[in-house]
């Protein structure tokens, strides 16, 4: 596996449901990200965690629950969700410098709440 | 308020022409900015970057320029071509890592 990786690629579920979307990066980067892309918006970053660390929540909701356990891993915890969370969810990679780092992405998840 | 701003939701262009991407921004602190590019199911795609410092990027058939006193970037794809057609995305960091993006401009390319 090259990049960044994402699973699953598509996921429904339940409004009492508890799922975890997987996300691992194979470029030796730091820094790890999620975003979340909702129909016709911009992509929105929702945390950041570099060297495991959480170092950025961009005031989101408590049902999404971030874990980081090594540089290459992230997960996103999801429970309760509601069906406005329906959207498609990104993780990104970097290697956190200066700032002025790209960041890499995966393909995605596409996620359905019913 | 939106930072960044992609006023034009889609653009066709006919196979061997230039395509001109545009982008606005607000936030005068931005000091990094960078173009992706997104096929459908797929993650967005680094194209490339410019620094503030400089007002000119060129790799390949991709230039971008920036006019800071206009707060505005664009992105020249020459001689544009069928697999160009995608979703192009311009972003921005404000602070260290964190990317702002626009919504993004379809592009289609005509053969």
């Amino acid at each position: 596996e090259t990049g960044v990786t994402q699973t699953p690629r598509h996921l429904v579920m339940g409004m009492t449901n508890k799922k975890s979307l997987k996300c691992e990066q194979h470029l030796g980067h730091n820094a790890m990200y999620w975003y979340k892309q909702s129909a016709k918006k911009p992509l929105e970053l929702m945390f950041v965690y570099n060297f495991k660390e959480q170092t950025e929540n961009n005031s989101v909701p408590s049902r999404f629950s971030p874990e980081c356990p090594n540089s290459s891993h992230l997960f996103l915890h999801l429970h309760t969700l509601q069906p406005e969370d329906s959207a498609l969810y990104l993780c990104a990679s970097s290697q956190a410098s200066s700032g002025q780092e790209t960041q890499y992405f995966g393909p995605g998840t596409r996620l359905l709440v019913l | 308020d939106q930072q960044v701003k992609q006023n034009s939701p889609s653009l066709s262009v006919q196979e061997g022409r230039i395509s001109i991407l545009n982008c606005d921004y607000t936030n005068s602190m931005f000091d990094y900015f960078l173009w992706y590019k997104k096929y459908p199911a797929e993650g967005p795609t680094f194209l490339i970057s410019i620094s503030s410092i400089k007002d000119k990027n060129e790799d390949g058939r991709f230039t971008v320029f920036l006019n800071k006193s206009a707060k505005h970037l664009s992105l020249h794809i020459v001689p544009s071509q069928p697999g160009d057609s995608a979703v192009y995305f311009c972003a921005a960091i404000q602070g260290a890592q964190k990317l702002v993006f626009g919504q993004g401009t379809r592009l289609t390319i005509n053969p």
